[in-house]
């Protein structure tokens, strides 16, 4: 079955210290890739979407990109502010929109 | 504000009653998403409609049912309701299949 595995489930940072999220993903007819952060009790908010290996994608402190297997949502000197949990989701050919788990980031002052 | 509006907002009910929640999709987009979220389960695929038509179906169990009407607002109707149901339903909207979905702020169901 078509899967998306998200890493870490939860990561602490102190703020401008930079990371890396993870979204891997099984291939079976890929139509697009989409980043979401969340906060508590609200709707998932559009950050990118990736369409092809290779390609990237930049917005203030976050960028994501896109390999034929995974994803990785950079953030470089977070602040307080980025603390949500960011969340991946897979298009398929077949039209399903699957979500992982989400990352739960924290960031401290 | 995403420009998907889902109505109500909140809701409790009672086990074994049926509900019916309403979503109505940006102006100008064809495709509805239809999600659960519950604590321990992440956001779960329930349904997909493009322009009228079904076009994926998730995890939905058979006492819900969906649709969308020529206007392009969806309903989600969850029957024989259980303590189970409750979570957050989300629906999301795009201009065609395959873009990104911009989401609304839920329904919050409480079953008691």
């Amino acid at each position: 079955e078509d899967q998306v595995t998200q890493s870490p489930e939860a990561l602490r940072l102190q703020e401008g210290e930079s990371s890396s999220l993870n979204c891997s993903y099984t291939v079976s007819g890929l139509r697009g890739l989409f980043w979401y952060r969340q906060d508590p009790g609200k709707g998932p908010e559009f950050l990118f979407t990736l369409y092809s290996a290779g390609e990237e994608k930049e917005k203030e402190r976050l960028k994501a990109t896109l390999t034929k297997k995974e994803s990785f949502l950079h953030i470089t000197a977070p602040k307080p502010e980025d603390s949500a949990t960011y969340l991946c989701a897979v298009q398929y050919y077949n039209n399903d929109m699957r979500f992982g788990a989400g990352t739960r980031l924290t960031v401290k002052p | 504000d995403s420009g998907v509006t889902q109505t109500p907002k909140h809701l409790i009910t009672a086990t074994g009653q049926r509900v019916t929640l309403r979503c109505s999709p940006r102006s100008g987009d064809l495709s509805v998403y239809w999600y659960q979220q519950s604590l321990d389960q992440g956001l779960q695929f329930l349904i997909h409609y493009y322009n009228g038509e079904e076009r994926a179906k998730g995890n939905i169990l058979e006492r819900f049912s969906a649709q969308q009407f020529p206007d392009l607002h969806s309903e989600l109707n969850l029957s024989s309701l259980e303590l189970g149901d409750s979570a957050l339903y989300f629906c999301a909207s795009s201009p065609t299949e395959n873009t990104e979905a911009f989401f609304g702020q839920g329904t919050r169901l409480t079953v008691v």
